[in-house]
């Protein structure tokens, strides 16, 4: 089944503890991405990723790290969380190119106390 | 800086009727204007998807109506379903920028039975 895995699905963090979050697709896309989703500003680009290596800051990459090592692997890390990052958090990955459908994980809700 | 303005932010429509929502964009560069719904506890997932050569596509009891001067597009539900309660995002790409959607701030659409 084609899909884009993200875990974990809920995590509880304390500002500062560095924390990971993994993203996974199976359908060899080249193009992969996170957001961030809050109440009444949509889905917000944090970063994206265009193939292995090539990654490039999205809306809003502050505070934000990640890599492309493998092609199906995107992971999100935050070195030092802060209350301000409680979000809902989507990887999503497709083809590089335009006009074409973005599949998206289930999504990580994530909250720094 | 929200290049794709939607609204209106919740809709409560009763079963049968129409539902509308709104999308503005403001860079005419833009030349792909998906529609996504998004279900509780999961990621957004394409809808129906409109290029600006056309000023209208339906896809059963869902049309976008795409008004090119205006820089406007819309979402209609005909016969509103109880099952349409969702959150739906309006988003835009341009072709240079490949995959990259730009997102509206999302819809919260109930349908009272």
């Amino acid at each position: 089944e084609a899909q884009v895995t993200q875990n974990p699905r809920y995590l509880i963090t304390v500002t500062g503890k560095k924390l990971t979050v993994t993203c996974s697709q199976n359908m060899n896309h080249e193009y992969m991405s996170w957001y961030r989703q809050d109440p009444g500003l949509g889905l917000r680009q944090i970063y994206y990723s265009m193939n292995v290596e090539v990654t490039d800051k999205g809306d809003v990459p502050e505070g934000y790290k990640v890599s492309r090592k493998e092609k199906r692997n995107f992971p999100l890390i935050l070195e030092s969380p802060s209350p301000n990052q409680t979000s809902l958090y989507f990887c999503a990955s497709s083809l590089l190119v335009g006009g074409v459908e973005q599949y998206f994980g289930p999504g990580t809700r994530l909250t720094v106390t | 800086q929200q290049q794709v303005k939607q609204s209106p932010q919740s809709l409560i429509v009763q079963k049968g009727g129409i539902s509308i929502i709104n999308c503005a964009y403001e860079n005419t560069a833009f030349d792909y204007f998906p529609w996504y719904q998004q279900f509780p506890g999961k990621g957004p997932a394409l809808l129906i998807a409109i290029r600006p050569d056309v000023s209208e596509k339906k896809e059963g009891r869902f049309t976008i109506s795409f008004n090119k001067s205006a820089k406007q597009f819309s979402l209609h539900i005909m016969d509103s379903q109880p099952g349409d309660s969702a959150t739906y995002f309006c988003a835009a790409s341009m072709e240079t920028s490949g995959s990259r959607l730009t997102f509206g701030e999302g819809t919260q659409l109930t349908v009272n039975p």
